[in-house]
């Protein structure tokens, strides 16, 4: 079966840090998105992690280990902005986009 | 602004209507996608377009009905719907089916009555 397990919620503080974790199980693997959207707008990209390791875009950065089936999303300085759901999503052998729950991040001043 | 446009933003309609969601993209895409977001879960993926052609249907009731006229544009013909398909219903692109990145436009809020 394909399965993509997220948390639901998360609570973080303006300026601190916060890791979004997605695990998945899917039939093969062939890479790994997260989106951002905003209530009421469109899921928009942040990263696309193919091979194993740290990548980062500024103040944001993803992770993959794809021998635990393993990636994190990494928020620094948070900014009150920051609160959204961030998407995991998996492209799978199959050539079909999996996605998980979502994980509803809040921001607090 | 993704490049995607969905239109209505908001729509309610009882259980006997007819209506149509609107989907147009910009980016010079192949590939078009209808998602369904609910609450709490994934986004379900409903039909696939790819150069005006259907590649995939997910086993979506009939009282969904797609239509892709040109590489553009993509509707959602809606009729006799229920209150459980009240959701968010998402349009995506992609240069083709590979690769895999989608553009997503901001949805249309879904309610039956």
């Amino acid at each position: 079966g394909q399965n993509i397990d997220q948390p639901t919620e998360m609570t973080a503080t303006e300026g601190a840090i916060v890791q979004i974790n997605c695990t998945y199980q899917t039939s093969g693997f062939n890479g790994l998105f997260w989106y951002q959207q905003h209530a009421g707008e469109a899921p928009t990209f942040l990263s696309y992690n193919v091979l194993d390791g740290l990548e980062e875009k500024g103040r944001f950065s993803s992770f993959l280990s794809r021998s635990k089936g393993y990636s994190y999303l990494l928020l620094k300085e948070l900014q009150m902005k920051d609160s959204a759901s961030y998407l995991c999503a998996v492209y799978n052998q199959g050539g079909k986009l999996i996605f998980g729950q979502g994980t509803e991040l809040s921001v607090k001043p | 602004e993704t490049g995607v446009t969905q239109t209505p933003r908001h729509l309610v309609m009882g259980m006997t209507n007819k209506k149509s969601l609107k989907c147009e993209q910009h980016l010079g895409h192949n590939a078009m996608y209808w998602y369904k977001q609910s609450a709490k879960k994934p986004l379900e993926l409903m039909f696939v377009y790819s150069l005006e052609e259907r590649v995939e249907n997910n086993s979506v009731p009939s009282r969904f009905s797609p239509e892709c006229p040109n590489s553009s544009h993509l509707f959602l013909h809606l009729h006799t719907l229920q209150p459980e398909d009240s959701a968010l219903y998402l349009c995506a692109s992609s240069q083709d089916l590979t690769p895999p990145r989608r553009y997503f436009g901001a949805g249309t809020r879904l309610s039956v009555l």
